[in-house]
């Protein structure tokens, strides 16, 4: 199976400071997504991605979040000001068709803020 | 909304059989999934079963799917302590123009040796 790749695996980061995630979507998938899971919780949506610009976005992604695709093969989530609360495991997914298409998961970051 | 329900927690003797069952409440899933989560680490998907089919074989796995009842289950055979996980079934469908997955809470499962 093909797969999703997201670097770095772990990053500790100081409250406050900006961090990005980054994401190698499947190569010919054309939908990308971030989740979110806090440690002990669901795995919840954050964001879709299509086209260049946010399909749908939960209300967990306010104006702190932002997702960008700097180049045709990565997919990256920026926390800018990050809280404590935002330490959790990050999984970035990525789609073919939008109709029938399965959804492929990376393996996640875990983003430790202190 | 999408809703994905699992019960939090199993524990089976080693050599058993183990079931998860799931509900989910969406009769416009494209996709169901079953994933595995060790302590710590990320997203392992085990299997997956198109909407269109009632069962799917894979080696020890076996995901049944009900759909009239919403319920899937998936048995995995002969259990291991390899096997200690927590399980999250997961649904996806079609909605505003993409896949939008919905998980479950997780269902831990434990094995004894």
């Amino acid at each position: 199976e093909p797969e999703v790749t997201q670097t770095p695996s772990h990053q500790v980061t100081q409250m406050g400071q900006e961090v990005i995630l980054r994401c190698v979507p499947i190569s010919n998938h054309l939908y990308f997504y971030w989740y979110r899971q806090i440690l002990g919780q669901k795995v919840e949506f954050l964001v879709s991605f299509y086209n260049n610009e946010i399909s749908e976005k939960s209300e967990i992604f306010d104006d702190q979040f932002s997702v960008e695709r700097p180049d045709g093969s990565n997919f990256t989530l920026k926390i800018r000001s990050t809280k404590l609360e935002d330490s959790a495991m990050y999984f970035c997914a990525s789609s073919g068709s939008s109709v029938t298409g399965k959804a492929f998961f990376g393996q996640g970051t875990r983003l430790t803020v202190v | 909304g999408e809703d994905v329900e699992q019960s939090l927690f199993l524990s089976v003797r080693e050599g058993d059989s183990s079931v998860i069952n799931c509900t989910y409440t969406d009769s416009s899933s494209t996709y169901l999934y079953w994933y595995k989560q060790e302590p710590g680490a990320g997203l392992q998907l085990l299997t997956y079963i198109f909407s269109n089919m009632d069962m799917k074989q894979d080696q020890r796995l076996t995901v049944l799917l009900n759909k009239k009842d919403k319920h899937l289950s998936l048995r995995i055979a002969d259990t291991q302590t390899g096997d200690s996980a927590i399980y999250f079934c997961a649904e996806s469908m079609y909605s505003g123009g993409y896949q939008k997955v919905t998980f479950g809470i997780g269902t831990k499962l434990q094995v004894i040796p």
